[in-house]
């Protein structure tokens, strides 16, 4: 059984939409990522939890907004979607007692027409 | 310039061939080093984790750290087919850090 797992993992949505990805793990971590990967561009971090009540902005939030609903869940909603949010989105965890490794799920394409 | 600088290929090998991916970085303050590996449609795998300069060696896999150069590898020894992939590299300054600075991948095809 997959320790992260994503839902959904395709979805295809219009501009102006409302949009959430779902994050699940069971790994026991604490710490919790959501990034996207642009050809060309790698992984940029949108947002990250270290846990429940810590939410931190990454390199390129504008346009999320993120929930960590308990240890094991962290949700990415994209409040009005755009066509340049088209793009693979990926979450990961750590432990912060961890040597910093990160594991990721196995990601969700997004598409905005 | 970004802090993680990777050249993003594509890299074709014969199946036997020994590889050699590559990043280097800006940051001297890094110093724990992973190596990736993702397969498509697939989230990046932990393939390699190392501390600081020196070698380390899992199977096929050698990953190799001069941080007096800024400089990691990854070599693998008689690639397969099943081997090809894209690699990614990262990096932190320590265990405990915010967040991974990631190269932007290396797409890796072994031809058999």
């Amino acid at each position: 059984d997959a320790d992260v797992t994503q839902t959904p993992r395709n979805r295809i949505t219009k501009t102006g939409k409302r949009i959430m990805l779902e994050c699940s793990q069971t790994k026991g971590h604490d710490r919790m990522y959501w990034y996207r990967q642009d050809p060309g561009l790698g992984l940029r971090l949108i947002y990250y939890s270290f846990d429940v009540k810590d939410i931190n902005k990454g390199e390129i939030s504008d346009g999320y907004s993120v929930s960590r609903q308990a240890q094991a869940k962290f949700s990415l909603s994209l409040e009005s979607a755009i066509p340049n949010q088209t793009a693979l989105y990926f979450c990961a965890t750590s432990l912060t007692s961890g040597r910093g490794e990160q594991y990721f799920g196995p990601g969700t394409r997004l598409t905005v027409t | 310039q970004k802090e993680v600088e990777q050249d993003p290929g594509p890299l074709s090998v014969p199946e036997g061939a020994i590889v050699s991916l590559n990043c280097t970085y800006s940051n001297s303050a890094f110093q724990y080093f992973m190596w990736y590996r993702q397969y498509s449609r697939k989230g990046p795998e932990l393939l390699m984790y190392t501390y600081s300069s020196g070698n380390k060696e899992d199977g096929r896999f050698t990953a190799q750290v001069d941080k007096s150069s800024k400089y990691i590898s990854l070599f693998i020894r008689d690639s397969q087919p099943s081997d090809s992939a894209t690699y990614l590299c990262a990096m932190s300054e320590r265990a405990g850090a915010n967040n991974l600075f990631f190269g932007t991948g290396t797409r890796l095809t072994v031809i058999p």
